[in-house]
């Protein structure tokens, strides 16, 4: 069965610490992986995508890697701000089409003063 | 989220009524996205739209249709809402020549509640 799962569910962190979120998928044929940041109350906004060949992506504090062996990636946060608190989400793309899109339950943060 | 805007961004219905939300695209794109989000559950895809004159289901489309008007304008339709389709629902576009990674962008979303 295609899936997408993340971890931890949620997660509390003070303000200047890092952070590291888990996805582990078990999409095939895998085509793509991608992170998104959710504020709530607004739509998913993409922070990185990374294809098989890739296994490291930067967005500014924001550092996605990706093993495809193990079919895990991970974003991790440095150096984290009250405006990271959101939800990120993990989607990977089976296939090439957009009807094959498996999306991950997100991993809710917040970073407290 | 202002290249692509939903309306309305929030709607409170009774069971039975037929409801339509709007998703419009300035971005230019040509495929067009529904999904419903409910909390715990990652989104899931209601309809999909290549260009004006394909469209498909998705993962969940039953009690739901769409129409694609123009390649700027595509809406759902919900003909006798029920209870369980309380949830958050988001329009998201792509552009078929985005280079393989088909970078999906995001509305606002509508909150819609069945009572």
């Amino acid at each position: 069965k295609n899936q997408v799962e993340q971890s931890p569910q949620s997660l509390i962190i003070l303000e200047g610490k890092n952070c590291t979120l888990q996805c582990n998928y078990t999409v095939s044929p895998f085509s793509n992986l991608r992170w998104y940041k959710q504020d709530t109350g607004r739509g998913p906004v993409s922070l990185t995508i990374m294809t098989f060949s890739e296994n490291t992506k930067s967005n500014g504090r924001y550092t996605a890697t990706l093993d495809a062996d193990t079919k895990q990636s991970s974003l991790h946060i440095t150096a984290s701000q009250l405006s990271d608190s959101a939800s990120y989400i993990c989607v990977v793309m089976r296939g090439t089409s957009y009807d094959k899109v498996i999306f991950g339950p997100g991993t809710s943060l917040s970073v407290i003063p | 989220d202002a290249d692509v805007t939903q309306t309305p961004r929030n709607r409170i219905t009774k069971t039975g009524k037929r409801i339509m939300l709007e998703c419009s695209q300035t971005k230019g794109h040509d495929r067009m996205y529904w999904y419903r989000q409910d909390p715990g559950l990652g989104l899931r895809l209601i309809y999909y739209s290549f260009d004006v004159k394909d469209i498909n289901k998705g993962e969940i489309s039953d009690g739901y249709s769409v129409s694609r008007q123009a390649q700027a304008k595509f809406s759902l339709s919900l003909e006798s809402a029920i209870p369980n389709q309380t949830a958050l629902y988001f329009c998201a576009t792509s552009d078929s020549s985005g280079g393989g990674y088909y970078e999906q962008y995001f509305g606002p979303g509508t909150r819609l509640t069945v009572t």
